[in-house]
């Protein structure tokens, strides 16, 4: 089957650093996607994965090991406005991304 | 960025009415378009993949003939809800992939809230 594990919440200060990790299991795998909810809102595009490797993007790293199934996204200078939930989402065999319930991170002052 | 534009962004209706969705490309061509459904505090759970001048494909246990999908355009898809009941109540998004673009990211509308009383 096809399965996508996050930590449920995180909590971090801001001005921190803050790592969330994502292990997903899929039928074939065409690359890995980051995205960004606020409540109420849609999900708003980070980043995309598709070869091993750090990829860094101002603020916000997304890291891909396709050997090991898994996948972090680094937030560097938390700000409040980090405040949300990050989906891992990876591409399956058919083009079908794969939604996980995503992880709530929690700024505090 | 790619534009999504989906209207309306909030709707109430009363139970037994329809609602139809729209969500735009707004500067670029999009074959493909998502429709979506979000419960409080869950995962997006894909309902169906619209296809410019074909049928949607639903996914499993979403009923074709409640949520009804065209893809008219390569600009345009509508998801129209029938005979909406209180349990239709959700948040609805949209997302389109450009198809010209190299990486298949998706982009979002803003999404629309149900409600149905």
């Amino acid at each position: 089957g096809q399965n996508i594990d996050q930590p449920t919440e995180m909590t971090a200060t801001e001005g921190a650093i803050v790592q969330i990790n994502c292990t997903y299991q899929t039928s074939g795998f065409n690359g890995l996607f980051w995205y960004q909810q606020h409540a109420g809102e849609a999900p708003t595009f980070l980043s995309y994965n598709v070869l091993d490797g750090l990829e860094e993007k101002g603020r916000f790293s997304s890291f891909l090991s396709r050997s090991k199934g898994y996948s972090y996204l680094l937030l560097k200078e938390l700000q409040m406005k980090d405040s949300a939930s990050y989906l891992c989402a990876p591409w399956d065999s058919n083009y079908q991304l794969i939604w996980g319930a995503g992880t709530k991170l929690i700024i505090k002052p | 960025g790619a534009v999504v534009s989906q209207h309306p962004s909030r709707v109430i209706c009363k139970s037994g009415t329809s609602v139809k969705i729209e969500c735009r490309s707004l500067d670029f061509q999009a074959t493909t378009m998502f429709w979506y459904r979000q419960f409080p505090k869950k995962s997006l759970m894909l309902m169906a993949t619209s296809n410019e001048g074909s049928k949607a494909t639903y996914e499993q246990g979403v009923e074709k003939d409640k949520f009804l999908i065209n893809h008219a355009s390569l600009t345009l898809s509508t998801l129209t809800v029938t005979s909406a009941h209180p349990e239709d109540s959700s948040f609805y998004i949209c997302s389109a992939r450009d198809i010209a673009g190299d990486t298949g990211e998706l982009f979002f509308g803003e999404g629309s809230r149900l409600t149905v009383l």
